[in-house]
């Protein structure tokens, strides 16, 4: 079974400063997606970053971009000049490629902001 | 029209009531998904309709009942709920597998449910 695994419960990072998220994730499947999605306290899940996992090369989304390690399972985003608004839990997730009704989510990660 | 309407925003029933909470969404999606969202936790699948029909039902306790009435409604009819059910419930929505980018999930900005 796939896992995904958010090892950072919490962090802060200063306005207009670059922080990256950790996320690996365990599978024996070779192709598959990855997102992160964004939680604000408004509460609606919000579509930050998504990566194929046939593609080698890293996504990107404005200040947003990860940096994805296929052999070591891991995928991290970095979220460039941060701003107020990113204030947020942010959720990494895995789905299969196979069976695409199922999306695993690990347990998040608070991001604050500090002004 | 890209978003997934969820009513009512709040609800607070009592353990005997029988209420609903609704989700539309009118972006052609032909799957449609039921998360449970506990605080501080990840969301959690209960329920998922491909083509109007049931594909994935997580083990919900039967006080929890889907209905897809069509390919833009999604309903959860709540019936002698426990205190424990209160959480953020997640309406989604996605194309299928058959079709491109079956793979990313729109979601409403929830129902908060409070069970007394």
């Amino acid at each position: 079974a796939q896992t995904v695994t958010q090892s950072q419960p919490e962090m802060s990072v200063q306005e207009a400063e670059t922080v990256t998220l950790s996320c690996t994730y365990d599978t024996s499947e070779s192709d598959y997606y990855l997102f992160w999605y964004k939680q604000p306290p408004s509460r609606q899940m919000i579509l930050v970053i998504r990566q194929e996992a046939y593609k080698q090369q890293n996504a990107t989304e404005n200040r947003f971009s990860v940096n994805f390690q296929k052999a070591a399972k891991s995928f991290s985003l970095k979220i460039s000049d941060s701003q107020l608004g990113d204030a947020a839990m942010y959720f990494c997730a895995y789905r299969s490629l196979y069976r695409d009704d199922k999306i695993i989510f690990g347990k998040g990660t608070r991001l604050h902001i500090l002004p | 029209d890209t978003e997934v309407t969820q009513t009512p925003k709040h609800l607070v029933m009592g353990m005997t009531n029988k209420k609903s909470l609704k989700c539309e969404q009118h972006m052609g999606h032909r799957a449609m998904y039921w998360y449970k969202q506990k605080a501080k936790k990840p969301p959690e699948l209960m329920f998922v309709y491909s083509y109007e029909k049931l594909s994935i039902n997580e083990s919900v306790p039967s006080r929890f009942s889907p209905e897809c009435p069509n390919s833009s409604l999604l309903n959860l009819h709540l019936h002698a709920l426990q205190p424990e059910d209160s959480a953020l419930y997640l309406c989604a929505s996605s194309q299928s597998r058959a079709e491109t980018g079956a793979n990313v999930l729109t979601f409403g900005a929830g129902s908060r449910l409070t069970v007394l």
